[in-house]
């Protein structure tokens, strides 16, 4: 089975950065991805991670570390629009050998003025 | 280009009915996934199709559920008889294989059962 954990809500000013931390436990990793989820909405697929290290995309930055179990997405430059959930889903194989997606319960995340 | 729907957005029914959700996904796209957030909970792997064939149906809950893709292109699951656990928001989701690994989302069909 899989255990991903992430703060269930965090609260950032707008202008500011904020890190969104992402913890793992699984057999069979083969990558990490954070969505974007706004209320009501589809979730919106932001970054994917199966290497080690900093992938960054415009404002947001999303960093793996296989060893640790551990990711974490870096919102940068933050925006009222940045208000939203973030899922953190890990992809692994699992006991019949598919490769499957694992959500987290996500991250609240409401930006201030 | 188009993304994922579903339809219909929204569904209303009674315990014992039967419900059919409709998703069509991004024209191309081989793999196509079903989901389902129960409220305050996390999103949850129901199934996964590659073009016609269920690659993997290990998250569906039970018996209740039939998940069919016939000619590879859109996805229905159905419910029948529905029960009052099964209210929750059914997402479909598709990828392009062939290395592409991440999951375009649909809007979701928000399920209720009275």
């Amino acid at each position: 089975g899989q255990n991903i954990d992430q703060p269930t809500e965090m609260t950032a000013t707008e202008g500011a950065i904020v890190q969104i931390n992402c913890t793992y436990q699984t057999s069979g990793f083969n990558g990490l991805f954070w969505y974007q989820q706004h209320a009501g909405e589809a979730p919106t697929f932001l970054s994917y991670n199966v290497l080690d290290g900093l992938e960054e995309k415009g404002r947001f930055s999303s960093f793996l570390s296989r060893s640790k179990g551990y990711s974490y997405l870096l919102l940068k430059e933050l925006q009222m629009k940045d208000s939203a959930s973030y899922l953190c889903a890990v992809r692994d194989r699992n006991s019949g050998g598919y490769q499957k997606v694992t959500f987290g319960t996500g991250t609240k995340l409401q930006v201030i003025p | 280009e188009a993304g994922v729907t579903q339809f219909p957005s929204h569904s209303v029914i009674e315990k014992g009915q039967t419900v059919t959700l409709r998703c069509d996904p991004i024209s191309g796209h081989d793999n196509l996934y079903w989901y389902r957030r129960v409220m305050g909970k996390e999103i949850k792997f129901l199934l996964h199709f590659v073009k016609e064939s269920k690659q993997d149906e290990s998250g569906m809950p039970n018996n209740r559920f039939l998940a069919e893709r016939t000619g590879g292109t859109y996805s229905t699951l159905k419910v029948q008889p529905a029960e009052l656990e099964d209210s929750g928001v059914y997402f479909c989701a598709s990828s392009q294989g062939r290395g592409r690994v991440e999951q375009f989302f649909g809007p979701g069909t928000r399920l209720t059962v009275l």
